[in-house]
């Protein structure tokens, strides 16, 4: 366990509402990351942070934002959820000179 | 594009079994690839994992076969036991790079 906490773990939101998950992490990982994990899709990567302030786009990044103004905090936002949206989300760290990721306990989001 | 394609979606085994699920990639500049292992309502973990310049890796009762001319890539899971059902995800890493490419994952299940 790298010490990942996911905040919140189940949530309920409406249509066309923001929502923002939170990632944290007591490892001092360089890298972290979002996914959202579907049925058939397996793990697709929404976003990711390389360093503080420093993050990209993953193959799935339309209608989510991030953000990363600390090395223990990685927030995903969404800006105006929709019901493609509700999945099960995971934060993942990796140590820089490492090549392990690690994973959180998830969160499962529902949009109605 | 499906940077790593894995199969199969699902797969049923007796107890002492043998448990094999595939994997393919194209990027030839992938440097790790490892498998991991998700159980329900936790995040993934890492099982086992390989690197290019080796074309077999044991640990304990799994496995990992590697064929880099064919691009390909397995798990073997020798005497399956119940408590192996989870869902497997293979995956690939470019050290170079930041991101991790995820299969879209088997669902095991071993019946006693």
């Amino acid at each position: 366990d790298a010490g990942i906490t996911q905040s919140p773990r189940h949530k309920v939101t409406e249509t066309g509402t923001p929502v923002t998950l939170r990632c944290h992490q007591t490892e001092n990982h360089r890298y972290m990351y979002w996914y959202r994990q579907d049925p058939g899709h397996g793990l697709r990567l929404i976003h990711y942070s390389y360093g503080v302030k420093d993050t990209d786009k993953g193959e799935v990044s339309d209608g989510y934002s991030v953000s990363r103004s600390k090395t223990e905090d990685f927030l995903l936002t969404l800006e105006s959820a929709t019901s493609s949206q509700t999945s099960v989300y995971f934060c993942a760290t990796r140590r820089g000179e490492t090549t392990e990721a690690f994973f959180g306990q998830g969160t499962r989001l529902t949009v109605v | 594009q499906q940077q790593v394609k894995q199969s199969p979606q699902s797969l049923i085994v007796q107890k002492g079994g043998i448990s094999i699920i595939n994997c393919a990639y194209e990027n030839t500049a992938f440097d790790y690839f490892p498998w991991y292992q998700q159980f329900p309502g936790k995040g993934p973990a890492l099982l086992i994992a390989i690197r290019p310049d080796v074309s077999e890796k044991k640990e304990g009762r799994f496995t990992i076969s590697f064929n880099k001319s064919a691009k390909q890539f397995s798990l073997h899971i020798m005497d399956s036991q119940p408590g192996d059902s989870a869902t497997y995800f293979c995956a690939a890493l470019r050290f170079s790079g930041n991101q991790f490419y995820f299969g879209t994952g088997t669902s095991l299940t071993v019946i006693p």
